[in-house]
């Protein structure tokens, strides 16, 4: 079975100051993994994905998180965060060989300050 | 509109009564998927699909039930609401075939009084 640990369940940060959103998981198998975002009163939006390859992955609006093997990671990354930031991001698991089944964590409110 | 929907967006029903949350994706996506959210839980499966007529349990299966007759739609059944029901709901979709990624409704916001 997958887990998946967020290790924050709120972030305040001022505007243009860099944040990290923790997200450490638990797996006996290969996994995939994924960043989603939820703001307010909306559905969840894939942020980002690994999937094989580079370890870092980018999303196009400025976010990044790096797989670490070792250390079971999938930190998330921004080194300057705007108002339209304020989020909700969950991070996620998935076997590589299975029925595409998502493991969420808990949820890390991100609140961006003037 | 091409998309998932999911109707209704807001419902409250009473302990005992039968429910049903409906989900339409209009991609042909293989896979369906429904969650719960809960404040410290994330989100948890409760179902997913992999093809029309194929069903199967996820996390949290237990008072609700699912069908697949179609491609696009994938309802939700509540038979005997309880308030531990009490929750919002998203309904999701997926490629299959290699492509991981899942796109999610708007949710159902239910209350169970």
């Amino acid at each position: 079975a997958q887990s998946v640990t967020q290790l924050d369940s709120q972030v305040p940060v001022f505007e243009e100051a860099p944040v990290e959103l923790r997200c450490n998981y638990s797996s006996s198998v290969s996994v995939y993994l994924f960043w989603y975002v939820q703001y307010p009163n909306q559905g969840l939006q894939l942020l980002l994905k690994y999937l094989s390859g580079s370890t870092l992955v980018k999303s196009i609006n400025g976010f990044e998180a790096e797989f670490n093997k070792s250390q079971t990671s999938f930190h998330l990354r921004k080194p300057s965060v705007h108002i339209s930031d304020t989020a909700e991001y969950f991070c996620a698991v998935t076997m590589i060989e299975g029925a595409q089944k998502l493991v969420f964590g808990q949820g890390t409110r991100l609140t961006i300050n003037p | 509109d091409a998309g998932i929907t999911q109707s209704p967006r807001y419902k409250i029903t009473e302990t005992g009564r039968q429910v049903t949350l409906m989900c339409h994706q209009t991609w042909s996506h293989s896979y369906m998927f429904w969650y719960r959210q809960d404040l410290g839980h994330g989100l948890r499966l409760i179902y997913y699909s992999a093809a029309a007529d194929i069903t199967d349990k996820g996390e949290v299966p237990d008072g609700y039930v699912v069908s697949r007759s179609k491609t696009e739609n994938f309802p939700l059944t509540l038979e005997s609401a309880t308030r531990s029901q009490t929750s919002v709901y998203f309904c999701a979709s997926g490629h299959g075939r290699g492509i991981y990624e899942q796109y999610f409704g708007p949710g159902t916001r239910l209350t169970v009084t």
